[in-house]
């Protein structure tokens, strides 16, 4: 079975541009949660969402940063006028369970994401 | 402070020895304790979990947590040049959305 995808694995963005990045969840997963990882640091939480209701946004940075899942499975998150500041790796993590079972979170390769 | 503490090593073992990896925490409501490996340029993987404290082994991996001092480990025995990649520790309130993560320990085992 395949796991987690995501889409573009690199992404070289110009000050200012629009950025969208792709997330497939493992098929069936209830769950799905995007994460900031910065060089040399752990993963840090954005966003959550159960099917396709995005019930946490607590970790966006700005609202610059924009996630949808629209039918419960693909899902984009979307950066507008990128900043340097925006350069990181970006995860994608699923997870079979809905509330609770968090821990069980099954990660993609990550975007990694320049702006220059 | 942060929330989880890991020192981000690196660390570098020769092949067959005893690793230890640890993690400090500060807010003892965390409930699930984490450890995933990230091999460069690759996403987390879910090497193991537990609830609360004790310890649980999965083949060559242990995992330990003593709530009481807020401090978990991971031991890998045996050690292989394959275990050569950045371990995180992670952890998360019951029903919570928001896993919090160490730094990581970059480990190199040298055959």
């Amino acid at each position: 079975g395949a796991g987690v995808s995501q889409s573009p694995r690199y992404k070289v963005a110009k000050r200012g541009q629009d950025v969208a990045l792709r997330c497939d969840p493992i098929s069936g997963h209830v769950s799905l949660f995007w994460y900031q990882q910065a060089l040399g640091q752990g993963p840090e939480f954005l966003t959550y969402f159960q099917n396709e209701a995005q019930l946490d946004k607590s970790g966006l940075p700005s609202d610059r940063f924009f996630a949808e899942r629209p039918e419960g499975s693909v899902s984009t998150l979307k950066i507008q006028r990128t900043q340097q500041e925006d350069s990181a790796v970006y995860l994608c993590a699923s997870s079979p369970l809905g509330n609770g079972g968090q821990e069980t979170q099954y990660f993609g390769p990550g975007t990694r994401l320049l702006v220059l | 402070q942060k929330e989880v503490e890991q020192d981000p090593g690196p660390l570098s073992v020769p092949e067959g020895a005893i690793v230890s990896l640890n993690c400090t925490y500060s807010n003892s409501a965390f409930q699930y304790f984490m450890w995933y490996r990230q091999y460069s340029r690759k996403g987390p993987e879910l090497l193991m979990y537990t609830y609360s404290s004790g310890n649980k082994e999965d083949g060559r991996f242990t995992a330990q947590v003593d709530k009481s001092s807020k401090y978990i480990s991971l031991f890998i025995r045996d050690s292989q040049p394959s275990d050569s990649a950045t371990y995180l520790c992670a952890m998360i309130f019951s029903g919570d959305n928001d896993m919090r993560f160490g730094a990581g320990t970059r480990l190199t085992v040298k055959p």
